[in-house]
This record gives structure tokens, sequence and C-alpha cells, in this order.
């Protein structure tokens, strides 16, 4: 089934640890997001790539680090994970790179908790 | 700078009842509009979208939302809702810098 994958579904890390959120996509899709939801934020976008081998930053990119080495994979690392960090992250993608134009798909999301 | 207001975090419904979600945004030109949905422990799904044109837009599950440029606003509706629709909806703007901005979400929930 086509879609977005996102590994793990949670984990529970120790302040200072190194973390990556895997995700992966088979839709071919160009674009690929990561976000953080909040309550009572939403959704804030974290980086995002429009293609493969560019990489942006978003809203709260701070503590975090992402590469795009293909098309299908955008993994999200925490360097120094802190409490802060504490939050549910979704993986997104779209077809284009022109978010205003195009549905974003996402993934089933990995809740991370920092103690 | 783009924001997107969604008033009504908490709305509380009888099934069968009609509804409608409010959104306004902060926006200098003409935004492209998103209303999506979010089922409890889930991502997020697109319900429907407004790029130009006719200013009712149907989406799916029988939702509906209509622009209205006066108001900077971006109303979703649905005329009957089913206990399903219990849900958190999010309405979200797309700006031309390649981001989607999304407000604070609204958590719906129905009562049989």
């Amino acid at each position: 089934i086509a879609g977005i994958t996102q590994a793990p579904t949670s984990q529970i890390l120790a302040a200072g640890r190194r973390m990556t959120l895997r995700c992966t996509q088979d839709m071919r899709h160009n674009a690929m997001y990561w976000y953080r939801q909040d309550l009572g934020l939403g959704l804030r976008l974290i980086h995002y790539s429009n293609t493969a081998g560019t990489t942006g930053k978003g809203e709260v990119p701070d503590g975090y680090s992402v590469s795009r080495a293909n098309t299908d994979d955008f993994p999200l690392t925490l360097a120094s994970a802190v409490p802060s960090q504490t939050s549910v992250y979704f993986c997104a993608s779209s077809p284009l790179g022109r978010v205003s134009y195009n549905e974003q798909f996402f993934g089933p999301g990995t809740r991370l908790t920092v103690l | 700078a783009q924001s997107v207001t969604q008033p009504d975090i908490h709305i509380t419904v009888s099934e069968g009842a009609s509804l409608e979600l409010r959104c306004n945004y902060s926006y200098g030109a003409t935004p492209y509009l998103f209303w999506y949905v979010q089922s409890p422990g889930q991502g997020l799904q697109l319900l429907l979208k407004y790029f130009s044109g006719d200013t009712l837009v149907q989406g799916i599950k029988g939702f509906e939302a209509e622009f209205k440029r006066s108001q900077s606003s971006f109303n979703l509706r649905k005329p009957s809702v089913h206990w399903s629709d219990a849900a958190e909806y999010f309405c979200a703007v797309g700006v031309n810098t390649d981001k989607l901005i999304f407000g604070t979400g609204t958590r719906l929930q129905v009562f049989p």
C-alpha cells in the first residue's frame, strides 16, 4: 500500500542521547516535511526538502537536522535530545516542491518522550 | 506575518446536528486554504482545499467550506454530523515560501 511510514512508533529517550526518526515514502513525491505537534500549538514545520539533495529550515529547526540522500527517505536527527523536544513528530510528503499548490500526505507519527 | 486562527479549541455537538468550524487567516495575497482532519492516533488527512474559482468547495465525508475574502475566513461546515466525525480539525494556509501554516486545531466531540 502506497504511503508514508515512520519509525519508531514511539520512543522514550534519555536527555542528551542522539535519536534518528525515520521516514520513508513510496509515492515518489519530490517534497518531504517534518512537523512537530504540541498541544495548543498545532503543527509546526521543523525542516523540509523540495527535492532529493536539498533541505531547508522551517519554523522551529533548532536542535534538529535532516538529510535527503534520495527521493524516498527523509530522516530527522536529534543530536542531543532535550525534554522540550518531547512531542509527536509527523513526516509528510507532496508531489511538487510548491507546498501551496499541493496536498500534503502525512505519516502516522512518532511519539517521542525525552526524560 | 502570515497566521491562521481557529478560535474554537473544543466543540461538542449532538449526532445529526449541523456543524461549523471557524478559521480566519492573515495573509497579504490570495491564499491557498486547506482543511485537514486528524483522527485519534492518526496522521492528518486532507478534507478539502481552495485555490481559486468557486468560493464554496466540497470535500470528502460530506464536508464543505466557504472562502470569504472580505472576512478573511474559510469556515468548515457539515449539515449533519456523524459520530465518526469526532476528531481534531486543522485549518492551514499555503504561502508562496513553500510553507504550510497550520492553525492550532479544533477538537470535535460528538454525542449520540
